[in-house]
């Protein structure tokens, strides 16, 4: 079964506006992370942000926030103020850490085209 | 500085011909990863190692094998390629998980081709 969910092969938005990716993941442990990461055509994996589930507030970095609903079990991106250079796939990712397992597992991406 | 170092960058092999990958780390951080990532797919979790406990996924090939002689060093084999192993290997390290910044730190990965 699929553990991280992206539904949206690929986005466009216009500079300047905020666009949401969207991610949805299932697991059954209490304690899990979520992640984002974008990657450029240059194939780099750029960490952007991370969310607990034991955070209560929604994780801000920059421009990046994250919309975690944890009863939905969604954790979508939202870019404001989009620029050319966020041109490029993002991936959502949980980490499940059980005694000595510790996976990071991705979704299947979204492209993401930012155009003037 | 680079944190987490993949040698070589580009890696060519034939079919069939033993290759080996490896990783450094600078971070020492317990948790090492290794991941296959082919054209405009999501990187796929080959195996993991949670300090030295290895942690093979279910449907990774026997083909792939790891090793981890220390914290710093981990290296993958693919003992046979084929032309459907061509792809971009990436490594990544993280902290134990419940310390602050638990990201994963990437390495530039190895493109692997077969011919």
């Amino acid at each position: 079964a699929q553990k991280i969910t992206q539904t949206q092969p690929g986005m466009f938005v216009q500079e300047k506006e905020a666009v949401t990716l969207d991610c949805t993941y299932d697991t059954s442990d209490q304690s899990y992370g979520l992640f984002w990461y974008k990657q450029p055509s240059s194939g780099e994996m750029i960490f952007l942000i991370y969310q607990g589930s034991y955070d209560e507030q929604n994780a801000t970095e920059g421009r990046y926030s994250l919309n975690f609903q944890k009863a939905r079990k969604s954790a979508n991106l939202v870019i404001s103020a989009s620029q050319l250079g966020d041109s490029a796939m993002y991936f959502c990712a949980m980490r499940e850490p059980y005694y000595n397992t510790d996976k990071l597992i991705f979704g299947t991406g979204t492209r993401l085209q930012v155009f003037p | 500085d680079a944190m987490v170092i993949q040698n070589p960058r580009y890696q060519v092999t034939q079919f069939g011909k033993p290759v080996t990958l490896s990783c450094s780390q600078t971070l020492n951080h317990n948790v090492m990863y290794w991941y296959q990532q082919k054209s405009s797919q999501a990187p796929k979790l080959l195996f993991h190692y949670y300090d030295k406990d290895f942690n093979n996924e279910a449907d990774t090939p026997d083909n792939f094998q790891s090793r981890r002689p220390n914290t710093s060093f981990c290296f993958l084999d693919i003992r046979s390629p084929g032309l459907g192993d061509a792809a971009m290997y990436l490594c990544a390290t993280s902290r134990d998980w419940g310390r602050p910044n638990t990201e994963a730190f990437f390495g530039q990965g190895t493109r692997l081709t077969v011919v």
